[in-house]
């Protein structure tokens, strides 16, 4: 399998609820992502995993909580979220330290939350 | 705050019109890159501009980043259903990406 994989395509969750989103990326990239996009609003950047170590939260909120335990496999714990959460999830992976390099993503989880 | 604001935010067009799409910003950025999304699957990388002035084509797509590196344009000649997507331009912020609001592109055969 190649390119960048995540797991579940959909997912539609109580706000009392606890899940998680995977990711696994297999093109040997050093950094990952994890960014969330809403109608009408641009992409948002939410994490970044660079060797496997954040370097970027950008004030999500704690209800989003990101593990990223080797550089293949990027995880996004979800819990006691809200309706406006409701958003496409969107994986990348990227290969630092060669300049700006291009993002590859995932096809995304369709998160809905009631 | 740097921003990009894509027009037209929509487009609906016939098979084979042409059309085009900007990215315009008050910032300068260092590269841009455009992305196109399909429904149901994420962006892919269509080209990057790094060079003030700089063309670049893609079968029919014409991808030209301005001469200050604020604003950039992608020209589709002869539009095919395949090209029905939202298009996104990123420009290479301080130190992450910086993504356009889109324009989504609907071609009927």
């Amino acid at each position: 399998e190649t390119g960048v994989t995540q797991t579940p395509r959909h997912l539609v969750m109580g706000m009392t609820n606890k899940k998680s989103l995977k990711c696994e990326q297999h093109l040997g990239h050093n950094a990952m992502y994890w960014y969330k996009q809403s109608a009408k609003k641009p992409l948002e950047l939410m994490f970044v995993y660079s060797l496997e170590e954040r370097v970027e939260n950008n004030s999500v909120p704690s209800r989003f909580s990101p593990e990223c335990p080797n550089s293949s496999h990027l995880f996004l714990h979800l819990h006691t979220l809200q309706p406006e959460d409701s958003a496409l999830y969107l994986c990348a992976s990227s290969q630092e330290g060669q300049g700006l390099s291009p993002l590859h993503f995932g096809n995304g989880t369709r998160l809905t939350v009631t | 705050t740097q921003l990009l604001e894509q027009s037209p935010q929509f487009l609906s067009i016939q098979e084979g019109e042409n059309l085009t799409v900007y990215c315009n910003s008050s910032s300068v950025f260092s590269s841009l890159q455009w992305y196109r999304q399909e429904p149901g699957e994420g962006p892919v990388l269509l080209v990057t501009v790094v060079t003030g002035g700089e063309v670049k084509k893609l079968k029919r797509l014409t991808f030209q980043f301005g001469d200050a590196r604020k604003d950039s344009s992608l020209h589709i000649t002869a539009a095919q259903p395949g090209d029905t997507g939202l298009y996104l331009c990123a420009g290479e912020g301080p130190d992450k990406l910086i993504f356009g609001t889109g324009t989504r592109l609907q071609v009927f055969p």
